[in-house]
């Protein structure tokens, strides 16, 4: 089965700084991952996904996650926060399976605040 | 990347009535659709995939007589919630997977608000 886990479902960061943004995951099929944002009251953008390749995944608006099987994490960062970034996002995971269209399941969600 | 298109993207209605909404993927045919809903400050949560030409699946929990789900063609998708209470008031967000497994492309979402 396919799940992810966020820690800390909010996240409030200085403009600038550093955006680390955790997710773990569970997976008994090799896994593909993503990171979609969220602003409010809109549908989910995607921000980048790991589908087996590079382990380094370089997505939009300066955002990046790695893979690390190792500790099953996908973690987004960012070098900088820009006041743009507050949003909520959600890390989520696929089933792969044709039969089913393709499940994805989502984390629960983390609120990134930038504080000016 | 597929477009997906929801309407409409909010709608207010008395309790009791029902209401539907449609979900287009403007350029891609889609024999699978998703539909979410998304309470306030909580994650997605899958109530049911809709199959082209045949009948959609539900989640364990998501009753299938109050979600009614057409998939109507390549291309549409509708939800209607029967018999509206205040409890269903959500955001509701469907979906379109992507080719290859690789993604899924997400509508904007409908807000439904039930007095």
């Amino acid at each position: 089965a396919q799940s992810v886990t966020q820690l800390g479902s909010h996240v409030s960061v200085s403009e600038g700084a550093l955006v680390l943004l955790r997710c773990n995951y569970s997976s008994s099929v090799p896994p593909y991952l993503f990171w979609y944002v969220q602003y409010p009251n809109q549908g989910l953008q995607l921000l980048l996904k790991y589908t087996s390749a590079a382990t380094l995944v370089k997505g939009i608006n300066g955002f990046e996650a790695e893979f690390k099987k190792s500790e099953t994490s996908f973690h987004l960062t960012k070098p900088s926060a820009h006041m743009s970034d507050a949003a909520e996002y959600f890390c989520a995971v696929s089933d792969q399976n044709p039969n089913t269209g393709n499940q994805f399941y989502f984390g629960t969600g983390t609120s990134l605040t930038v504080i000016p | 990347g597929a477009v997906v298109s929801q309407h409409p993207s909010r709608v207010i209605c008395k309790s009791g009535t029902s209401v539907k909404i449609e979900c287009r993927s403007l350029d891609f045919q889609a024999t699978t659709m998703f539909w979410y809903r998304q309470f306030p400050k909580q994650s997605l949560m899958l109530m049911a995939t809709s199959n082209e030409g045949s009948k959609a699946t539900y989640e364990q929990g998501v009753e299938k007589d109050k979600f009614l789900i057409n998939h109507a063609s390549l291309t549409l998708s509708t939800l209607t919630v029967t018999s509206a209470h205040p409890e269903d008031s959500s955001f509701y967000i469907c979906s379109v997977p992507g080719e290859g497994l690789e993604t899924q492309y997400f509508g904007p979402g409908t807000r439904l608000l039930v007095l």
